[in-house]
């Protein structure tokens, strides 16, 4: 059974840019969570969507923003990219919700510069 | 808010010794529990997981980690250290039921191994 798939692995861009990641679950898993991780801030929840719709959402400026397909995939969205946006960007699959097993992808680094 | 508190950012052992990660949660109701274990970059790989079953949790690579409601603790063990275990290890916390599914995250201890 395949992993979650994050593309790409590895991002730069410069300040001012938008950037979109993507996110593949687990071939059946309906709820799809993003997580940004910094040496600063550690890891901290950004939004989690379950069959097309957000149910939570972190304390993120609106720059930050997601969606999720009818396949269950998902893309976050950063726009005017600031230097502190750079990060590791995780996703974690769950089949249901979050809080029973969650699965995570290798992540996506962004480096704004 | 539940919250985690992960005590000791940087744990070293030596090989073949004793390995304790501690953690703390903050709720009024035992949450869903949760150690993480990352790599250097790679993402989060679950050791294991407490939710409201046994108090003893058995998790992968040989760890295990205790839930004790009186001291709101949930410390994960390994009673012999290798060196593949040197990794980052994060304490999450869920709360039960629909409605918040998110996991908060404790500050992550760095665990080396000493030869």
């Amino acid at each position: 059974k395949a992993g979650v798939t994050q593309t790409p692995r590895y991002l730069i861009k410069t300040r001012g840019q938008q950037v979109t990641l993507s996110c593949s679950p687990i071939s059946g898993h309906r709820s799809v969570s993003w997580y940004q991780q910094t040496p600063g801030q550690g890891l901290q929840f950004l939004f989690e969507y379950f069959s097309e719709t957000q149910r939570n959402k972190g304390n993120f400026p609106g720059r930050f923003s997601g969606r999720q397909f009818s396949n269950s995939r998902s893309e976050m969205n950063v726009s005017t990219l600031e230097l502190g946006d750079s990060a590791l960007y995780l996703c974690a699959s769950s089949p249901l919700q979050v809080n029973t097993e969650a699965f995570f992808g290798q992540g996506t680094r962004l480096t704004v510069v | 808010a539940q919250s985690v508190t992960q005590l000791g950012s940087h744990v070293s052992v030596s090989e073949g010794a004793l390995v304790l990660l501690r953690c703390n949660y903050s709720s009024s109701v035992p949450p869903y529990l949760f150690w993480y274990v990352q790599y250097p970059n790679q993402g989060l790989q679950l050791l294991l997981k407490y939710t409201s079953a046994a108090t003893l949790v058995k998790g992968i690579n040989g760890f295990e980690a205790e839930f004790k409601k009186s001291e709101t603790s949930f410390h994960l063990t390994k009673p012999s250290a290798h060196m593949s275990d040197a990794a980052e290890y994060f304490c999450a916390v869920s709360p039960l039921g629909f409605g918040n599914e998110k996991l908060t995250f404790g500050t992550g201890t760095r665990l080396t191994i000493i030869p």
